[in-house]
């Protein structure tokens, strides 16, 4: 059975400050997905990568797939209190569907 | 208007009760899914749906069952609910096509058995 772990758990940080927060598998990915979800609300799709060393940006956030598939960081450079919430990685197989606990997020204006 | 909703959107129910969630979406989308979240463990696969009348079952299927009548319907049922049902759910919807297609998730819903 496939594991993921997220890194750390819990995140506090002072706006403007930058952060990395991490996804491990025990098993190769067979397609990574970053989401994010706020309070109150369902999780939502920031980025998919499929190929290894696959580096994607949106904005401030930088996302990087490991070479092997097995690992992926998500860099927020600046963060500021909109990017508060709970960050999951998902892997998306076509008939298995596993998140991540999450990296929940606060950013303290 | 929200493309994916709930129903309820928080419920208290007693334990042996049968409790019935559903979910609905504008999205035309041909897959459904059912998860839970619990703290610390994250989002869990119940059952998924590829298709009306198609059911599958997901990671921890054990003590719920689905029924897909519709396209645009999707409802989990709890058949006698107990505590550690307590959690909350959500439904999302996917095209049809590679597995790493967006999920869109409705808001959730607040599920206690006492």
């Amino acid at each position: 059975t496939q594991l993921l772990e997220q890194s750390p758990q819990f995140l506090s940080i002072q706006e403007g400050e930058n952060l990395t927060v991490y996804c491990n598998s025990s098993s190769v990915f067979s397609s990574l997905q970053w989401y994010r979800q706020e309070p109150g609300e369902g999780p939502v799709l920031l980025v998919t990568v499929v190929t290894g060393g696959e580096v994607k940006k949106l904005k401030r956030l930088t996302f990087q797939f490991g070479d092997a598939r097995k690992d992926s960081s998500l860099h927020i450079t600046a963060a500021q209190p909109g990017d508060t919430g709970l960050y999951l990685c998902a892997d998306m197989g076509i008939n298995d569907m596993r998140f991540g606990a999450g990296t929940r997020l606060t950013v303290k204006p | 208007d929200a493309d994916v909703t709930q129903t309820p959107r928080n419920r208290i129910t007693k334990t042996g009760k049968r409790i019935m969630l559903e979910c609905s979406q504008t999205k035309g989308h041909d897959r459904m899914y059912w998860y839970r979240q619990d703290p610390g463990l994250g989002l869990r696969l119940i059952y998924y749906s590829f298709d009306v009348k198609d059911i599958n079952k997901g990671e921890i299927s054990d003590g719920y069952s689905v029924s897909r009548q519709a396209q645009a319907k999707f409802s989990l049922s709890l058949e006698s609910a107990i505590p550690n049902q307590t959690a909350l759910y959500f439904c999302a919807t996917s095209e049809q096509g590679w597995g790493y297609n967006e999920q869109f998730f409705g808001p959730g819903t607040r599920l206690t058995v006492l």
